[in-house]
């Protein structure tokens, strides 16, 4: 079956700017994770979604983060104002359920950089 | 301290050797424990995963789990050129969804 997708691939913006990424789970996964990757930080965990209610924001680095997710289905992370040091992969996963033994399947991610 | 640590490598391993690869985590309520590899320039993959203490096999791979000493690793048999890639060690937080990952540890597999 068709697994995780991500749009778009690649994006490259310019400072202040606002962008829009999307992710498409795994059809009947009902929890979907954010997460980015940067060279200095490793994999670092951004938001988690159960059906359209997101439980766990801890992630997000500031409000200019923020993201939904509509119809149990599709989510959107919206970052405005970009940074440079928002520059990097942006990976979204999603698992049968929630529970941490859950296995998280990942997209192939957003490559996003900000001059 | 971090929450999950791994050496970062390049470790470097012979075809055909074993490849040992370690993780420690500072959480000892962590509940699940994962292996996610990861090719350049793509996303990370499942290898395996554990829950409980011992040993758990699946062909080349064997994931080991000590809770007492707050320490899981992953052992690749036979090692081929393919397994080259960062392998990332990730774990669950009690009361937690989402993943904690290491740092990764580069694996080179030399022919």
């Amino acid at each position: 079956g068709a697994g995780v997708s991500q749009s778009p691939s690649n994006k490259v913006t310019e400072k202040g700017k606002d962008v829009e990424l999307r992710c498409d789970p795994i059809s009947g996964h009902t929890a979907l994770y954010w997460y980015r990757q940067s060279l200095g930080q490793g994999l670092e965990f951004l938001i988690y979604f159960q059906g359209n209610s997101a439980p766990d924001k801890s992630g997000l680095p500031s409000d200019r983060f923020s993201a939904e997710r509509t119809g149990g289905s599709v989510s959107t992370l919206t970052i405005q104002r970009t940074q440079q040091e928002d520059s990097a992969v942006y990976l979204c996963a999603s698992s049968r359920d929630r529970g941490g033994q859950e296995t998280q399947y990942f997209g192939p991610g957003t490559r996003l950089l900000v001059l | 301290q971090k929450e999950v640590e791994q050496n970062s490598g390049p470790l470097s391993v012979p075809e055909g050797a074993i490849a040992s690869l370690n993780c420690t985590y500072s959480d000892r309520g962590s509940q699940s424990f994962f292996w996610y590899r990861q090719y350049s320039g793509k996303s990370p993959e499942l290898i395996m995963f554990i829950y409980s203490n011992g040993d758990k096999e699946d062909g080349r791979f064997t994931a080991q789990l000590n809770k007492a000493s707050q320490y899981v690793s992953l052992l690749i048999r036979d090692s081929q050129p393919s397994d080259s890639a960062t392998y990332l060690c990730a774990v669950t937080p009690w009361g937690a969804q989402k993943l904690v990952f290491g740092q990764g540890t580069r694996l080179t597999i030399n022919p």
